[in-house]
């Protein structure tokens, strides 16, 4: 069974049309983490939350931005996206004593 | 900050032989964790291996083991008898052990490893 479920795999938006990407979780963990991630590149982690405590990476755009309504879900908003965001976006989820992250499936973002 | 980092762009090894996967790790931290992490193409992240930095005894999974040198602060992983499935790029990543906001998953630049048959 899924446990962590990101919706859509792929995603094409137009330059400049606000996007949102979705995750949802059945673990109940505590910790949700957004990772940009290029094409043969690591994972680059964008921010994360710990329950409602939001923790913004000091070099993430300002373009990108997050909302975690409940444990459950958790959204990342791309107000304009550019070119370069194209990009795999990965949600992972933790627990409070720092098991291993669980990732999803990724979300494939493509920008035309 | 800590930083990890693997200096193997890429490898290859032939089935049924053994490989060895590196990784350095900077951290002023006494307390965290280690991971290995599989990535196949075009498919999910999965755990290959962790370690805590307070056990003295190297993980081991089936195939897969660490060599884990908290001085030196190296943590490499071993891939006996290879098989074509271990056919992905392998992220070496490191997590703080203080939990709360602190608990960030850092990554290293991975590793593509090739299994020829």
């Amino acid at each position: 069974d899924a446990m962590v479920i990101q919706n859509p795999r792929y995603q094409v938006t137009q330059f400049g049309k606000p996007v949102t990407l979705s995750c949802s979780q059945t673990l109940n963990h505590n910790v949700m983490y957004w990772y940009q991630q290029k094409s043969s590149q690591a994972p680059k982690l964008l921010f994360h939350y710990y329950d409602k405590d939001f923790n913004n990476e000091a070099d993430t755009p300002d373009n990108f931005q997050s909302r975690r309504p409940n444990t459950s879900f958790c959204f990342l908003d791309i107000r304009s996206p550019g070119l370069g965001d194209a990009a795999m976006y990965l949600c992972a989820t933790g627990g409070s004593k720092n098991t291993e992250a669980f990732f999803g499936q990724g979300t494939r973002l493509t920008v035309v | 900050a800590q930083t990890v980092t693997q200096s193997q762009p890429e490898m290859s090894v032939q089935e049924a032989e053994t490989v060895t996967l590196s990784c350095t790790y900077d951290t002023s931290e006494s307390n965290y964790y280690l991971f290995w992490y599989k990535q196949p193409p075009s498919r999910q992240m999965i755990l290959v291996i962790r370690q805590e930095a307070y056990k003295q005894q190297n993980a081991t999974e089936n195939r897969f083991s660490v060599n884990f040198q908290k001085a030196a602060k190296s943590f490499s992983l071993k891939i006996s008898d290879s098989q074509l499935g271990d056919t992905a790029m392998y992220f070496c990543a490191f997590m703080n052990g203080y939990g709360g906001s602190q608990g960030n998953l850092i990554f290293g630049k991975g590793t593509k490893l090739s299994v020829k048959p």
